[in-house]
């Protein structure tokens, strides 16, 4: 079974820093990886995902991943962040092996401040 | 507009009183899945389901029922709630519950049992 850990749960930046919220994954097979983003009081919704091919994976509203097999990793980043950014991002696993549910980590505030 | 609806929104309730949360989508996705999601511990499944009548347990489906009559809705149960089941609660879906595929979320219903 796949699993997914986010070490921090809080993550504070000014505005216009840059950003880098981690996530490690586990699994025994191959997997797809997404980044959701949860803006307060509303569900969530797909910031990007890693399918196969390049590595360095774009999102919307200039966050981008990246791909690391070796070191199971799969960082979100964003170079200069708004405060409109702030919100809670949740990075998630399912296995590339026909129908598989996807697991969350527990997600990672971000709190952008001026 | 494709969406995930969700109703109520917000639900105060107390112990052993049965109620039900409607879920919703327009997109004509066969799979669909019930999350609850608590502080720290991030989402958690509860109980999916791959089409019409077919539902299947997900991780935490203790105290919940679900049911599958119509591919646009997935209604999740409580028959008899209790305090620990106060939590946020999403219904998402997507296209076949391939594991690349993006799901859908609806807004969330916050449930209180008191």
């Amino acid at each position: 079974a796949q699993s997914v850990t986010q070490l921090d749960s809080q993550v504070p930046v000014f505005e216009e820093a840059p950003v880098e919220l981690r996530c490690n994954y586990s699994s025994s097979v191959s997997v797809y990886l997404f980044w959701y983003v949860q803006y307060p009081n509303q569900g969530l919704q797909l910031l990007l995902k890693y399918l196969s091919g390049s590595t360095l994976v774009k999102g919307i509203n200039g966050f981008e991943a990246e791909f690391n097999k070796s070191q199971t990793s799969f960082h979100l980043r964003k170079p200069s962040v708004h405060i409109s950014d702030t919100a809670e991002y949740f990075c998630a696993v399912s296995e590339d092996s026909g129908y598989s549910t996807l697991t969350f980590g527990k997600g990672t505030m971000l709190l952008v401040s001026p | 507009e494709a969406q995930v609806t969700q109703n109520p929104r917000y639900l105060i309730t107390v112990t052993g009183k049965k109620l039900t949360v409607t879920c919703s989508q327009n997109m004509n996705h066969e799979y669909m899945s019930w999350y609850r999601q608590d502080p720290g511990l991030g989402l958690r499944q509860i109980y999916y389901s791959m089409n019409v009548e077919v539902t299947d347990k997900g991780d935490v489906p203790e105290g919940y029922k679900v049911s599958r009559k119509e591919k646009r809705n997935f209604p999740l149960i409580l028959e008899s709630p209790s305090p620990n089941q106060t939590s946020l609660y999403f219904c998402a879906s997507s296209l076949s519950g391939l594991g690349f595929e993006t799901q859908y979320f609806g807004p969330g219903t916050r449930l209180l049992v008191l």
